[in-house]
């Protein structure tokens, strides 16, 4: 069975720290996806990883991929109040018609 | 990115009903899921929706308590039967397989108390 693995659970930041939030799972995957879900509302897609040593950035989040190790990363950058939200890493099981399995959530609090 | 319309985006039922939550895509889709994400938790698989032929569920679920529809390939529904408290959660559908490519995107979902 699929396990993934979401590290921290929970985050608590000072405005313009950085920080790595990491994601490991047990079994081969070449796509894997991080998605951001605010309180009461529903996952935002942030980043799509479709293959090892996928790189992706947008503002001062950057998500990488090595399916070698089956270990993602989601790193912050200078983090500012706007990012606190619950953070999910979702592993495609492609043999199984694309399911998702996801992490348990990082939940991320940006002290100003 | 798609525009997934899911409802109701909330409801408050009684113990021991039904009820159906629709999912709306605006174009087609290959593949329709459905998840379950119960307070503070993450979220779990409950079934694929695929069109034409019964759903296929996941371990712990089944189809008479979570039947689900997809008459087509831009619409689908999950029923919540005889509802208890412990089914109080967010239900969400997600498509994967739009014209823009590989990616699954998730609708509103609804919020779901069981009383």
């Amino acid at each position: 069975e699929l396990k993934v693995e979401q590290n921290p659970l929970f985050l608590s930041m000072q405005e313009g720290k950085n920080y790595t939030i990491y994601c490991n799972y047990s079994t081969t995957s070449d796509r894997l996806y991080w998605y951001r879900q605010d309180p009461g509302k529903s996952l935002e897609s942030l980043f799509v990883l479709l293959s090892n040593g996928a790189v992706k950035q947008e503002g001062r989040l950057m998500a990488s991929l090595d399916t070698k190790a089956r270990l993602s990363t989601l790193h912050i950058t200078a983090a500012v109040h706007d990012l606190s939200a619950t953070y999910f890493c979702a592993v495609v099981l492609m043999e199984y018609g694309n399911k998702l399995v996801f992490g348990a959530g990082t939940i991320l609090r940006v002290k100003s | 990115s798609a525009v997934i319309s899911q409802k109701p985006s909330r409801d408050i039922c009684q113990r021991g009903t039904s009820l159906t939550i629709q999912c709306q895509v605006d174009s087609q889709v290959t593949m329709m899921f459905w998840y379950r994400q119960q307070p503070g938790q993450s979220l779990t698989l409950i079934a694929t929706a695929n069109q034409g032929s019964e759903a296929t569920y996941e371990s712990g679920f089944v189809i008479d308590k979570f039947p689900i529809s997809r008459p087509n390939l831009t619409f689908s529904t999950l029923t919540v039967s005889n509802m208890s408290p412990e089914d109080s959660s967010i239900y969400l559908c997600s498509v994967e397989g739009t014209y823009l490519g590989t990616e699954a995107f998730f609708g509103q979902g609804t919020r779901l108390t069981v009383v």
